[in-house]
C-alpha cells in the first residue's frame, strides 16, 4: 500500500535560517509528488509538485523541493525562513499510471514555527 | 471563478442523523475528492471521482456515500452520523492526476 511519512511533528527555526521539511514515501514506480501548505482555518494551497525532470523542483513563496528517487524523499527547503512562513506543511503523493488516479494520499503534516 | 465551494461552513449533528456536504467547482475539473482532517492524522481520502458518474473509495469510506451526476458537484452523504465522524471534511478538485488539487475551505462537523 503506498504511504507518505513526514517524520517531525514540528520543525523550528530562526528567521533568515535555513529550513527543510522532510518528506519520504513508499509507492511502487514513479509516482507524482506535491507539498501544500495550509494557515489556521483555512483549506490547503498548493507549493509545488514534481512530476518528472529536473530533481529540483522550484515552488511558490521561494520554496524548493529536492526528488530523490533512491531514498525515495521529497524534502521541502527554503534557503531563509519568513515568520509568515509558519504553517502546516503536507507532503502527498499519487500513483503514476491508469490505476487509482484519483487517489493522492497525504503524510500527517509538519508544523512550521518560524521564530523573530 | 469561485474555485471549490463548499456548504455549509458549520454543522452540528446528533448522533443518527443523515446529512450532505455540499461541494461545486466551476474549473470544468474531471477530478473531485472528500478528504477529512483529524489532529496529527493529516488529511485521508474518503471518496474520489475521476469523472461524471464514476466513483470510487478511498482510505476511510465506510459511513459516507457519494454520487457525481455532474461535472461541477460531488455531495458527501452520511448516512447515520456518529461522534468518530466529528473532524474537518475537505473537498478538493483537479484537472488532472499530474496537475495540483484545488481545495475548499472546509466544513466543520460535529457530532454529539
Amino acid at each position: 500500500a503506498q504511504s507518505v511519512a513526514q517524520p517531525e511533528d514540528q520543525v523550528n527555526v530562526a528567521e533568515g535560517n535555513p529550513l527543510t521539511v522532510k518528506c519520504t514515501y513508499s509507492v511502487s514506480g514513479n509516482p507524482y509528488l506535491f507539498w501544500y501548505v495550509q494557515y489556521p482555518n483555512r483549506g490547503l494551497q498548493f507549493l509545488l509538485k514534481y512530476i518528472t525532470g529536473d530533481n529540483l523542483v522550484k515552488g511558490s513563496y521561494g520554496f524548493e523541493a529536492e526528488f530523490n528517487k533512491s531514498q525515495t524523499s521529497f524534502h521541502l527547503k527554503k534557503p531563509s525562513a519568513l515568520v509568515s512562513d509558519s504553517a502546516l506543511y503536507f507532503c502527498a503523493v499519487r500513483e503514476r499510471g491508469s490505476s487509482n488516479t484519483g487517489k493522492l494520499i497525504f503524510g500527517q503534516g509538519t508544523t512550521l514555527q518560524v521564530k523573530p | 471563478n469561485a474555485g471549490v465551494t463548499q456548504t455549509p461552513k458549520f454543522q452540528v449533528l446528533k448522533t443518527g442523523q443523515s446529512m450532505t456536504l455540499q461541494c461545486a467547482q466551476d474549473m470544468n475539473h474531471e477530478y473531485m475528492s472528500w478528504y477529512r482532517q483529524d489532529p496529527g492524522m493529516g488529511l485521508r481520502l474518503i471518496h474520489y471521482s475521476v469523472g461524471a458518474g464514476i466513483t470510487d473509495q478511498g482510505e476511510v469510506p465506510n459511513g459516507y456515500n457519494v454520487s457525481r451526476s455532474t461535472t461541477e458537484d460531488f455531495p458527501l452523504r452520511l448516512l447515520s452520523a456518529a461522534p468518530s465522524q466529528t473532524s474537518v471534511y475537505f473537498c478538493a478538485s483537479s484537472y488532472s492526476q499530474t496537475y495540483e488539487q484545488y481545495f475548499g475551505p472546509g466544513t466543520r462537523l460535529t457530532v454529539t
